[in-house]
């Protein structure tokens, strides 16, 4: 069965490094790993996206193994204002070969003072 | 650039009743999504079109009716709303593969929608 798994909630405090994983057993060979943002009331926001070892931006890390069966998107020095939902979405292959898109269930990140 | 737009941003309904949410993009993609996300859950994907005049199921398109009716607006319909229908509908677009995760999508602000 096509599933994510991502813990449901963290805590960090401002200027610490947050690591957070997401598995997906049965992704589809040709898909990328992208993880979004989300704040209350607001729609999903980009943040990163790779397909495997490390990609990195201006706002977070992503950590891709060869295997490709989990990721983890790492945020340096985080700020309250990274008090977010964070969602990772993966495709996977169904039988027949029709990809459909699969969130996670999204971690709650709650940064402290 | 407005982005993605939605329309209505609430919408209360009782059962039985139908309505259409609609959405628009100015970015000149040819994927649109429509996602549902309940109460402290992740998004579902209902329908997507990969360019004017397609769609497809996505995870959970039981319910809902879609139509691409050009390359800037998707909308999404409720025949008959359920109870088990009140959500939070995000509509997204992007510039790349539909069906895949390979491009970013852009997203609505949502609408709001409680059926009694």
């Amino acid at each position: 069965l096509a599933k994510t798994t991502q813990p449901i909630s963290m805590d960090s405090y401002e200027g610490q490094e947050v690591n957070i994983t997401c598995s997906h057993n049965n992704i589809a060979t040709n898909d990328y790993i992208t993880w979004y943002q989300q704040f209350p009331s607001q729609g999903p926001r980009f943040i990163i996206q790779g397909y495997k070892t490390k990609v990195t931006n201006e706002v977070a890390s992503l950590f891709i193994p060869a295997d490709r069966k989990s990721s983890t998107l790492s945020l340096p020095r985080v700020s309250l204002s990274d008090t977010a939902v964070y969602y990772c979405l993966v495709g996977f292959s169904l039988m027949g070969g029709y990809n459909k898109l699969i969130f996670g269930a999204g971690t709650r990140l709650a940064v402290h003072p | 650039n407005a982005g993605v737009t939605q329309t209505p941003k609430f919408q209360v309904l009782k059962t039985g009743q139908s309505m259409t949410l609609q959405c628009a993009q100015d970015m000149n993609h040819n994927s649109m999504y429509w996602y549902r996300q309940d109460p402290g859950m992740g998004l579902r994907l209902i329908y997507y079109s990969a360019s004017e005049g397609t769609t497809d199921k996505g995870e959970v398109p039981n319910g809902y009716n879609v139509s691409r009716l050009n390359k800037r607006e998707f909308s999404l319909r409720l025949e008959s709303a359920a109870p088990s229908q009140t959500s939070v509908y995000f509509c997204a677009s992007s510039g790349g593969l539909a069906g895949t995760s390979t491009d970013t999508q852009y997203f609505g602000p949502g609408t709001r929608l409680t059926v009694l």
